[in-house]
């Protein structure tokens, strides 16, 4: 099973309509993250979280709200999705008390808005 | 300015070519320096990392990192057509361990 798992792997979605992405982890790490991937543009960070209690903006928040529900789930939601909201989304996972250098990914979420 | 510059190519190489992917960054107090490498319809997984200047070589990948000029470096020898795929230049801000990525440059390596 993957350390950190997203669901769902695809999805396509109306204008306007709610989606939730979802990511889990059992790597035990403290920090997580949401980014999108686009063509030319990398990785782009949306929301970051450093414990449960912690939720931080990215450089790309507005559109995006985020759910800490517990060390081991971060969920990324979109309100009223759009179609510049379609993208390739990856959750990411880091551990602070070791000093480790290294993001963990997920295998992504393929999000399509029609 | 962004702060971390890569070209996004993409590169074709045949079998066998040292290949040269590079990264400039606008931001000093970067410390750590990374590699990241993702194969289509994959995450990123990291190849290399770097702690201020200097070269860290792994088997046929060499890191190089120029803190003076801001540059990154990664060399590839004897390149294989499974070295193709996206490689993402990375950068961190020790004490906030935020992330900052390249845009990410598209690596085919022709048998």
């Amino acid at each position: 099973d993957a350390d950190v798992t997203q669901t769902p792997r695809n999805r396509i979605t109306k204008t306007g309509k709610r989606i939730m992405l979802e990511c889990s982890q059992t790597k035990g790490h403290d920090r997580m993250y949401w980014y999108r991937q686009d063509p030319g543009l990398g990785l782009r960070l949306i929301y970051y979280s450093f414990d449960v209690k912690d939720i931080n903006k990215g450089e790309i928040s507005d559109g995006y709200s985020v759910s800490r529900q517990a060390q081991a789930k971060f969920s990324l939601s979109l309100e009223s999705a759009i179609p510049n909201q379609t993208a390739l989304y990856f959750c990411a996972t880091s551990d602070s008390g070791t000093g480790v250098t290294e993001a963990f990914f997920g295998q992504g979420t393929r999000l399509t808005v029609v | 300015q962004k702060e971390v510059e890569q070209d996004p190519g993409p590169l074709s190489v045949p079998e066998g070519a040292i290949v040269s992917l590079n990264c400039t960054y606008s931001n000093s107090a970067f410390q750590y320096f990374m590699w990241y490498r993702q194969y289509s319809r994959k995450g990123p997984e990291l190849l290399m990392y770097t702690y201020s200047s200097g070269n860290k070589e792994d088997g046929r990948f060499t890191a190089q990192v120029d803190k003076s000029s801001k540059y990154i470096s990664l060399f590839i020898r004897d390149s294989q057509p499974s070295d193709s795929a996206t490689y993402l230049c990375a950068m961190l801000l020790y004490n906030f361990n935020k992330f900052y990525f390249g845009s990410g440059t598209k690596l085919n390596v022709k048998p």
